[in-house]
């Protein structure tokens, strides 16, 4: 059992590219996160989504766009990527909408020049 | 609004005890997380606490004051290890975590 898997491991993007961050998960989790996480701030959700075929914002949304068409992946995409969306981002996933816990893939480092 | 504080970087000594401290001011309560998270990779969970009180699991302790808005990770017999940080996070009536910035404890042999 993977877990949550996330790809690529890293990426350099040139400003204006369009870039999609993978993630998969094989624990049949219900919710699925996308998070930033930059130096000194705390993790900042960007979307999320409580069930297949459903998302929401986060804290963060501008600039990115998800999808959830079935219960395994979470796909979050940069339509057009800016130097500030330069972050390490995490995908995570619980269970249940509630208070179970989130479990992390192991990141993208994401640059944009 | 929603808040969460929590010291930016603590030194202990290999062995010894650490209290990490979290304050937090949320839109409703849910429930606290302490995460572990080493450098360059995912956080991992530690503990979770709904209800006033201390758990205790292994080395590691996490006490919650609801009325407070305060909890605190107590880190016994320090490895060097254990060298991370060390991220607190808040559910709030949304049932969404809110992070603190992380605590970067370094430990010294």
């Amino acid at each position: 059992i993977a877990g949550i898997t996330q790809a690529p491991t890293s990426q350099i993007l040139a400003a204006g590219r369009r870039m999609t961050l993978r993630c998969t998960q094989d624990m049949r989790h219900n919710a699925m996160y996308w998070y930033r996480q930059d130096l000194g701030l705390g993790l900042r959700l960007i979307h999320y989504s409580n069930t297949a075929g459903t998302t929401g914002k986060g804290e963060v949304p501008d600039g990115y766009s998800v999808s959830r068409a079935n219960t395994d992946d979470f796909p979050l995409t940069l339509a057009s990527a800016v130097p500030s969306q330069t972050s390490v981002y995490f995908c995570a996933s619980k269970d249940g909408e509630n208070t179970d816990t989130q479990y992390f893939g192991p990141g993208t480092r994401l640059t944009v020049l | 609004g929603q808040n969460i504080d929590q010291p930016t970087e603590m030194t202990a000594t290999e062995g010894a005890i650490v209290q990490i401290n979290c304050t937090y001011q949320t839109s409703g309560f849910n429930g606290l997380f302490w995460y572990q998270q080493h450098a360059g990779e995912a956080p991992t969970f530690l503990s979770y606490n709904v209800l006033d009180g201390l758990e205790e699991k292994g080395r590691f302790s996490s006490f919650l004051s609801r009325s407070k808005g305060y909890s605190y990770l107590l880190l016994k017999e320090l490895q060097m290890k254990d060298s991370a940080s060390y991220l607190c996070a808040v559910t709030d009536s949304n049932y969404q975590l809110i992070w603190g910035a992380g605590t970067k404890l370094i430990i010294k042999p």
